[in-house]
């Protein structure tokens, strides 16, 4: 069975810092990779995805996130972080033999100090 | 387009009644699914339809029941609402081939 783990509940940066937000998944093939944002009162919302190819995958809002299969990561990161980017951050994995469903991580609340 | 709609937005019920969450998405996508979200735990799949006609458990079905009444539509009824019933719910459609997913807003239930 796929799984997915944040192990950062809460994490804390000032406004401009860089930000990098850990995902680690498990999953016997190659899987497909989501982070997602959730801001207060609102729906979730696909950042950026990883189906293969590039390791490197950029996604809105200036963020980018890299896949490392030696580390089972999905990391998400953001060179200089603003205001608005406080939210919480989910990670996904999905798999083809598990027929569209994905697995979300316990997610990482951000907060960006000014 | 409007994406994926959900009503209500907000719905309080006393322990016992019955109420049914509706949703529905206009971007032509084969899959739905109903999530439900609790502190601290994330996201839990309630159900999940392929395709219209389809449906089938995820992790946390009991208590819950769906309709996937056409390719627009998947409804997510609460028969007899108990306190742990409690949540914030989230209906989402996909494309399966691709497997992201696209939100609703939520409802937000609170059971008394």
């Amino acid at each position: 069975a796929q799984s997915v783990t944040q192990p950062d509940i809460h994490i804390t940066v000032s406004e401009g810092a860089s930000l990098e937000l850990r995902c680690n998944y498990s999953y016997g093939a190659t899987p497909y990779l989501f982070w997602y944002v959730q801001s207060p009162g609102q729906g979730l919302q696909l950042l950026l995805k990883y189906f293969s190819g590039d390791t490197l995958v950029q996604g809105i809002k200036g963020f980018e996130a890299e896949f490392k299969r030696s580390q089972s990561s999905f990391n998400l990161r953001k060179p200089s972080v603003h205001w608005s980017d406080a939210a919480e951050y989910f990670c996904a994995v999905g798999a083809y033999t598990n027929a569209g469903k994905s697995t979300f991580g316990d997610g990482t609340t951000l907060t960006v100090k000014p | 387009n409007a994406g994926v709609t959900q009503t209500p937005k907000f719905q309080v019920l006393k322990t016992g009644q019955s109420m049914t969450l509706q949703c529905a998405q206009d971007m032509n996508h084969n899959s739905m699914y109903w999530y439900r979200q609790d502190p601290g735990m994330g996201l839990r799949l309630i159900y999940y339809s392929a395709s219209e006609g389809t449906t089938d458990k995820g992790e946390v079905p009991n208590g819950y029941n769906v309709s996937r009444l056409n390719k627009r539509e998947f409804s997510l009824r609460l028969e007899s609402a108990a306190p742990s019933q409690t949540s914030v719910y989230f209906c989402a459609s996909g494309l399966a081939v691709s497997y992201e997913q696209y939100f609703g807003p939520g409802t937000r239930l609170t059971v008394t």
